[in-house]
């Protein structure tokens, strides 16, 4: 079975700083990782997978993340805030099925 | 192309009352989710569909909660009687074949349950 684990259900950052959302995974098999975002009233985007390709993934609107197979970690980062980033982040596995498994949520606020 | 498409968006209704929610998958997506959002547990998945057919309904809480899919186009979840618990969003999502298929779940926007 696999599993992930969000460190952090708030974050909060000043617009231009780093943004850094946690994400450590547990699975059986080799994993695909990927960062959800969901802004208020609707569904959930992605913005990026890692399916065993290149480790340093990058996504829609500046946000990138690597996996680190030694730490099981799939942190999402981005160089600088904007205001427009302020919204849920989910992290999610899936193992050999398709079944995918959410975090429980890093809620970003962006400070002006 | 039209996305995933869930009805009702909202729905109100009083404890005991069936509730049925609707799902039209992308065309060509073989597989179909329905996830519960709570403020308490966050997303739950509670069960998938390949092909038509429940792969796994391990996360339905319980036996008030049905879903079936009729046909590739086409997916309800039903819950009967509803209670004040089962308050939350309802969320559908779909992707093609393959392992993680593009690994991309497409969403609808959600249908918010309201159990007085």
């Amino acid at each position: 079975a696999q599993s992930v684990t969000q460190l952090g259900s708030h974050v909060s950052v000043s617009e231009g700083a780093l943004v850094l959302l946690r994400c450590n995974y547990s699975s059986s098999v080799p994993p695909y990782l990927f960062w959800y975002v969901q802004y208020p009233n609707q569904g959930l985007q992605l913005l990026l997978k890692y399916t065993s390709a290149a480790t340093l993934v990058k996504g829609i609107n500046g946000f990138e993340a690597e996996f680190k197979k030694s730490e099981t970690s799939f942190h999402l980062t981005k160089p600088s805030a904007h205001m427009s980033d302020a919204a849920e982040y989910f992290c999610a596995v899936t193992g050999n099925n398709n079944d995918m498994r959410f975090g429980a949520g890093t809620r970003l606020t962006v400070k002006p | 192309d039209a996305g995933v498409i869930q009805s009702p968006r909202h729905e109100v209704t009083e404890m005991g009352q069936e509730v049925t929610l609707r799902c039209k998958p992308i065309s060509g997506h073989d597989y179909l989710f329905w996830y519960r959002q709570t403020m308490m547990r966050g997303l739950e998945l509670l069960i998938y569909f390949n092909n038509n057919v429940p792969i796994d309904d391990s996360g339905m809480p319980e036996d008030r909660f049905s879903a079936k899919m009729p046909n590739a186009s086409f997916s309800t979840l039903k819950i009967q009687p509803s209670e004040p618990r089962d308050s939350a969003v309802y969320f559908c999502a779909s992707c093609p074949s393959g392992r993680g298929g593009s690994g991309e779940l497409f969403f609808g926007e959600g249908s918010r349950l309201t159990v007085l």
